[in-house]
């Protein structure tokens, strides 16, 4: 497709579990981001990719969070032992490149998580 | 480190009506700012964008930003709004970090 693509769109599961969400680029881009939005709050960022590696993960909220990116393509965001306050909607955005000042960035539709 | 107030957090216009929103940063170099628009159900898209030059930059569907370097302000205006506007208006700023630094958000809502 054209844009960033998400899965899933909604994800409820119980407190305690893991759950994994994917984020599907637009083809080319080297930077990938992803965000955290809560009710009323504005975007947190979590972590960023340049290409497979991760700069820079400073926002990721604890060790419960990981992420990884493959063949420069698609990431996927792991949530381990979820949390309630882990209920958010989590948006992937990609750029053609990270380094470049004026790199607009093109967002999915997100994931709406909600833990029971 | 980089960062962005919008003040406004809830708008409530007639159509017809002007807009401003405001915008402002905090960071002492060169800096990239931009709005992003949130209509009901959809993704984030890009509004408009400054990254040097003219520093009244016009975007899509009639909106258009002020950069003032001295005011550290970047606000969003459009003369005369309609009910499409209606959705989320975020602000970003991308200063030495290559992370865009997003504000809180303002939830415009137009009433026909």
């Amino acid at each position: 497709g054209a844009g960033v693509s998400q899965s899933p769109s909604n994800k409820v599961t119980e407190k305690g579990k893991d759950v994994e969400l994917r984020c599907d680029p637009i083809s080319g881009h080297t930077a990938l981001y992803w965000y955290r939005q809560s009710l009323g709050q504005g975007l947190e960022f979590l972590i960023y990719f340049q290409g497979n590696s991760a700069p820079d993960k400073s926002g990721l909220p604890s060790d419960r969070f990981s992420a990884e990116r493959t063949g420069g393509s698609v990431s996927t965001l792991t949530i381990q032992r979820t949390q309630q306050e882990d209920s958010a909607v989590y948006l992937c955005a990609s750029s053609y490149t990270s380094t470049g000042p004026n790199q607009p960035q093109h967002f999915g539709d997100g994931t709406r998580l909600s833990i029971l | 480190a980089q960062s962005v107030s919008q003040h406004n957090h809830h708008v409530i216009l007639s159509e017809a009506a002007s807009l401003e929103l405001g915008c402002n940063y905090s960071y002492g170099g060169t800096v990239n700012l931009f709005w992003y628009v949130q209509y009901p159900g959809q993704h984030l898209q890009l509004l408009l964008k400054y990254f040097s030059g003219d520093p009244l930059v016009k975007g899509i569907k009639g909106f258009e930003a002020e950069f003032i370097k001295s005011k550290f302000s970047f606000n969003l205006r459009k003369p005369s709004v309609q009910w499409s506007d209606t959705a989320e208006y975020f602000c970003a700023v991308k200063g030495g970090s290559y992370i865009p630094t997003f504000g809180r958000g303002t939830s415009l809502i137009v009433h026909p």
